[in-house]
């Protein structure tokens, strides 16, 4: 199983959207609407962000919403703070052999 | 509150075996899937292994099937990872964490600080 793929750096100005894609194939983000998305501060553990595509943990800024087309699955962070600033990854369910896979990473820049 | 805490990382040498421990507390640990993810230095994550709420399934990535092995001990709330047959790729950054979902357990909510372990002579 192959890691999703995501891009490695996207940045913005405070207050802008900025969109993470998750590009899989028809056997993991396209089968089924199970994409999780995960924060990574530099040295701390990853956060879940949100789940099953679009639902948001509680706790979770409503800043943060997620979607799926197809094979590629999106992160969108709203009103970006300088908080937000980190490694963001995704991680979609691939049936019960190898049931996880991981995007590649991605790293937000808040100008 | 969910806590999850690992422990048992070090230095041990290629061909060498280590043993992780991941203590839980906050939840009812028996009724949730756990897993083991791991990030190499400067890396991303990769999943390694999980296990069923009554151990019954257990799956391993390719990359380290046939020499890790996941268990747990449901009366002591405790995960567990033996690594046996270390090899230099296997250094990085081991995680606990619990598996939700209702249907398909299928996210991490949520994961312990890490433990390092590093494979070198």
């Amino acid at each position: 199983q192959s890691a999703l793929t995501q891009p490695a750096s996207v940045s913005g100005s405070p207050g802008q959207s900025i969109t993470i894609s998750c590009t899989g194939t028809s056997s993991d983000v396209g089968s089924y609407n199970l994409v999780s998305w995960y924060q990574q501060h530099p040295g701390k553990a990853p956060k879940l962000m949100i789940y099953e595509v679009s639902k948001r943990p509680s706790g979770v800024s409503n800043r943060f919403s997620g979607s799926k087309s197809g094979n590629t699955a999106s992160l969108t962070i709203s009103g970006l703070q300088a908080e937000d600033e980190a490694d963001y990854y995704c991680c979609s369910y691939a049936g019960s052999s190898t049931p996880y896979v991981f995007g590649t990473g991605t790293k937000v820049t808040v100008l | 509150q969910v806590q999850l805490v690992e422990s048992g990382g070090g230095l041990v040498k290629p061909g060498g075996s280590l043993r992780l421990s991941c203590a839980a507390s906050g939840f009812t640990f028996s009724d949730y899937y756990m897993s083991w993810i791991r990030q190499a230095p400067g890396k991303g994550l990769e999943w390694v292994s999980y296990i069923s709420s009554s151990g019954s399934t257990i799956y391993y990535a390719d990359s380290v099937k046939g020499r890790f092995t996941i268990s747990r001990d449901n009366a002591k709330n405790s995960l567990y990872l033996q690594m046996n047959s270390l090899r230099a790729e296997d250094t990085a950054v081991y995680y606990c964490a619990r598996v939700g979902g209702s249907m398909v357990a299928n996210y991490f909510d949520y994961w312990g600080q890490g433990t390092l372990v590093t494979v070198s002579s």
